[in-house]
């Protein structure tokens, strides 16, 4: 079983639609989660962390179940400019091993 | 967030030769990562670059295909060594610079390797 693992998408929306992205990971020592985002031909970018009680920055929303292993991404009200690769995250031991990540999930907001 | 360069941001190269990648930070910094990023794949951990230490390589990758440098804590230098063909990847840098450990990564080295 892969460490994170996503559905690779493509999920294609018209503007305006709320999409949700959902990823799991394998070990239930993780302590650190994140949602990255990657441009095509650019590296990738933090979206936000995912924490514990949820957090919600403008029009994202991440979600952490501990119990399940399950982390998920909400984008309302999607933009054209939402268009890119949303990679799920995941740090098993902060400050001491780097991060593992997802396939990443991709996403086109159609006009 | 701390700001990244890297050097070069992409190069054509001939199988058999070496191709060293820098990476500079705008502030001193822990950890550096170097990653690696095939087409159409996401990001695989190559080593953990500590200043005054060796490098620590993940499963697959050995010091004498991939040499690093950490002269300082703000720079680090990745060479890929004998390169053929499948080393032609992205080639990416990070530091750890949150307080959830998140990591800020470089704009990233394009290789391809003929």
């Amino acid at each position: 079983r892969k460490e994170v693992e996503q559905d690779p998408g493509p999920f294609n929306v018209p503007e305006g639609a709320t999409v949700a992205f959902n990823c799991t990971y394998s070990n239930s020592a993780s302590q650190s989660f994140f949602w990255y985002r990657q441009d095509c031909r650019k590296e990738p970018k933090l979206l936000m962390s995912v924490y514990s009680s949820g957090n919600e920055d403008g029009r994202f929303t991440a979600q952490l179940n501990r119990a399940s292993q399950y982390i998920s991404l909400l984008i309302r009200d999607s933009k054209l400019s939402d268009s890119a690769t949303y990679l799920c995250v995941v740090n098993r031991d902060p400050g001491n091993t780097p991060l593992v990540f997802g396939k990443g999930t991709r996403l086109s907001v159609i006009a | 967030s701390a700001v990244i360069s890297q050097k070069p941001s992409r190069d054509i190269c001939q199988r058999g030769t070496s191709l060293t990648i820098q990476c500079q930070v705008d502030s001193q910094v822990t950890m550096m990562f170097w990653y690696r990023q095939q087409p159409g794949q996401s990001l695989t951990l190559i080593a953990t670059a500590n200043q005054g230490s060796e490098a620590t390589y993940e499963s697959g990758f050995v010091i004498d295909k991939f040499p690093i440098s950490r002269p300082n804590l703000t720079f680090s230098t990745l060479t890929v060594s004998n390169m053929s063909p499948e080393d032609s990847s992205i080639y990416l840098c990070s530091v750890d610079g949150g307080p959830s450990y998140e990591q800020y990564f470089g704009p990233g080295t394009r290789l391809t390797v003929t």
